[in-house]
């Protein structure tokens, strides 16, 4: 069966700190991943979705970039963090055919 | 731009009775609707699912309606009981420039009062 793993679970970082998330994927082959974050009180906002190793799209302009070295591993990183980096970050996984997407535990990154 | 919107951001509901969620889209690329709940500190787990070719689907309590002249879709929960209480959010899926792209609403919180 198929699972996804995030971690950490919970980070505190300083203003101007790097960021290093990291997101594996297990029992499945080729997936299409994705970052998501919850920013507090609001929705789930698409950061970034790759469809194979090397490939990344971006969403939105911002303070982040991610990577994918692997083809089950999807990595969300930032030189240096902004305090409007902070929210609950997720990362995703589905098929080709994006009938079903799962999704990993969740990272609550705050920047102090 | 928002292209998947749930317009409500909380709807309150009495146990046993029918909760009706909403959403709305504005891209007709997307094939593919899914809903999603959520609790505090844990990620989505998948709910229902619908086929841009098909009207409706259910699921035990769970009925996913798609209106696609309107770009509308639902999520009707019948009965609905306290652990339904979370989250919801609205997903939509469409083939992009890149590759396939999965867009989720803001969504909204449903609390059923027991």
């Amino acid at each position: 069966s198929q699972t996804i793993h995030q971690w950490p679970a919970t980070l505190v970082q300083p203003v101007g700190s790097p960021l290093s998330l990291e997101c594996t994927v297990e029992g499945t082959s080729n997936p299409n991943l994705y970052w998501y974050r919850q920013a507090a009180g609001r929705g789930l906002q698409l950061l970034f979705y790759s469809v194979g190793i090397g490939q990344i799209s971006s969403e939105v302009p911002q303070n982040l970039s991610a990577s994918r070295p692997q083809d089950r591993q999807f990595i969300l990183s930032s030189k240096k963090l902004l305090l409007s980096d902070s929210g609950f970050y997720l990362c995703a996984w589905t098929g080709y055919a994006n009938t079903e997407a799962f999704f990993g535990q969740g990272t609550r990154l705050t920047v102090v | 731009d928002q292209q998947v919107k749930q317009n409500s951001p909380s709807l309150s509901v009495q146990e046993g009775r029918i909760s009706i969620l909403n959403c709305d889209y504005t891209n007709s690329m997307f094939d593919y609707f899914l809903w999603y709940k959520k609790y505090p500190a844990e990620g989505p787990t998948f709910l229902i699912s619908i086929s841009s070719i098909k009207d409706k689907n259910e699921d035990g309590r769970f009925t996913v309606f798609l209106n696609k002249s309107a770009k509308h879709l639902s999520l009707h929960i019948v009965p609905s009981q306290p652990g339904d209480s979370a989250v919801y959010f609205c997903a939509a899926s469409a083939k992009w420039r890149d590759g396939n792209k999965l867009v989720f609403g803001a969504g909204t919180i449903l609390r059923v009062k027991s």
